[in-house]
């Protein structure tokens, strides 16, 4: 897609607790929604990820959900870890966009024991 | 790790000198992609390929140029380096999955090279 926006840039959480991050799109067309995780010196690795005709995607303790009319989707994590603690990207692609990402800014997440 | 490596893994390089990334991939991927990743920017992409000898541009292709000669190697030059093109550089493949039931839109991204340009 065109733009990504990101909130928020960082989040800091006791362990147990949850954590959401909400990511906005721009472009209608959109119809991929990847999230990615990056642990510090790391490469970011995919987690989860949601298609357009899809509104909720569970796995373990992770969760994305979209809402299309809005334009948002964003990325639950219940019961926080210390090893969740990393930064996090939401990405979209735009159809036909030759498999094309747009990425946001990205979230640190801090999960204090 | 998708079979995707990069080189070199560290690189310090004066402003004005020429420099070439490689992307290795292993695992016959259509796509290859080449992101810079700066603090506060997130990952912004540069160029990509769909194939051998195509090429696009990407949001950041100025100062960049790439090479896709032959499937498993995509290369990415820095004509002439500026101390703004230090950054964190990820090569990544996707595919589209010939011989799975559905299109397959995850990107994978490569270990990174660390450029710092003086």
């Amino acid at each position: 897609g065109e733009n990504v926006e990101q909130h928020p840039s960082t989040l800091s959480v006791q362990e147990g607790d949850s954590a959401v991050i909400k990511c906005t799109y721009s472009d209608s067309a959109s119809n991929y929604f990847p999230w990615y995780k990056q642990e510090l010196g790391k490469r970011p690795q995919l987690i989860i990820d949601i298609r357009s005709n899809v509104g909720e995607k569970k796995d373990q303790r992770i969760a994305v959900t979209l809402n299309k009319t809005a334009k948002h989707f964003s990325l639950h994590i219940t019961e926080t870890q210390p090893e969740d603690s990393a930064v996090y990207f939401c990405a979209d692609r735009r159809g036909g966009s030759n498999y094309k990402l747009t990425f946001g800014k990205g979230t640190l997440l801090t999960v204090n024991p | 790790d998708a079979g995707i490596t990069q080189s070199p893994r560290h690189k310090v390089t004066e402003t004005g000198t020429p420099v070439t990334l490689r992307c290795h991939q292993t695992e016959n991927h259509r796509y290859m992609y080449w992101y810079r990743q700066d603090p506060g920017h997130g990952l912004r992409l540069i160029h990509y390929s769909y194939g051998v000898k195509d090429t696009d541009k990407g949001e950041v292709s100025d100062g960049y140029s790439v090479s896709r000669s032959k499937t498993e190697d995509f290369l990415l030059t820095l004509e002439s380096a500026t101390s703004s093109q230090t950054s964190v550089y990820f090569c990544a493949i996707s595919d589209i999955a010939s011989g799975r039931a559905l299109l397959s839109y995850e990107q994978y991204f490569g270990p990174g090279t660390r450029l710092t340009v003086t």
